[in-house]
């Protein structure tokens, strides 16, 4: 049974600083890897879609990476801005099971 | 125009009522879900239907009954509601799992 794990729970940066998400996963044969984003009392928004077969995806600021063979994504945020501020979700597919979530990391970018 | 919608965006209601959540997808994804997040906003999988399928239910109570009229829509209907079924319920839909999910804004229920 895949599990997800998002490590830190909480993470607070200056604004301007660039950072680092990590998520981590137990089973590798997966389809791909989603990372969204959840403002409070909103709903998901997707970043970044990674397929198995690929080692990283880009969108502005964003950039996400892949290593199946170590169970392990990041999602690195340049420049950040009090903008950024809202909770990253990591989900995972794989065969026949729907999406699964990582709880998060709730990032807060101070002005 | 709104890829995945779901109406109500809020609902309170009493314990012991029942209530219905819909949802729709104007994708064409052949792939719909019910998601549900807790108070500590933890999203988990309660059910998937695949062409008005059911092929997941992830041991949720049978006061839960999704209802799938045709593969666009996915509705949630729950009896006898209780104060533990107060969370934020979210649809999605995909056309397969390998080109990712895309998720409705979410319902908040509170059973008062």
């Amino acid at each position: 049974k895949q599990e997800v794990t998002q490590i830190p729970a909480a993470l607070s940066v200056p604004e301007g600083e660039n950072l680092v998400l990590n998520c981590s996963f137990t089973d590798s044969a997966i389809y791909n890897l989603q990372w969204f984003r959840q403002d409070p009392g909103k709903g998901l928004t997707s970043l970044l879609l990674i397929q198995s077969s690929q080692r990283e995806q880009t969108s502005g600021r964003l950039n996400a990476s892949l290593d199946k063979s170590s169970g392990r994504s990041t999602l690195y945020i340049a420049a950040s801005q009090p903008g950024d501020s809202a909770t990253y979700l990591c989900a995972l597919a794989s065969g026949n099971t729907p999406l699964v979530f990582g709880k998060g990391t709730r990032l807060s970018v101070i002005a | 125009d709104t890829a995945v919608s779901q109406t109500p965006k809020y609902l309170v209601t009493q314990m012991g009522n029942d209530k219905s959540i819909k949802c729709e997808q104007n994708l064409g994804h052949d792939t719909m879900y019910w998601y549900k997040q807790d108070s500590k906003k933890f999203l988990k999988i309660m059910f998937s239907y695949n062409n008005k399928e059911l092929i997941i239910n992830e041991t949720v109570p049978n006061r839960f009954s999704p209802k799938s009229p045709d593969k666009a829509h996915l509705n949630l209907h729950i009896n006898s509601l209780e104060l533990g079924d107060s969370a934020v319920y979210f649809c999605a839909s995909s056309q397969t799992a390998r080109y990712g999910y895309t998720f409705g804004s979410g319902t908040r229920l509170t059973v008062v």
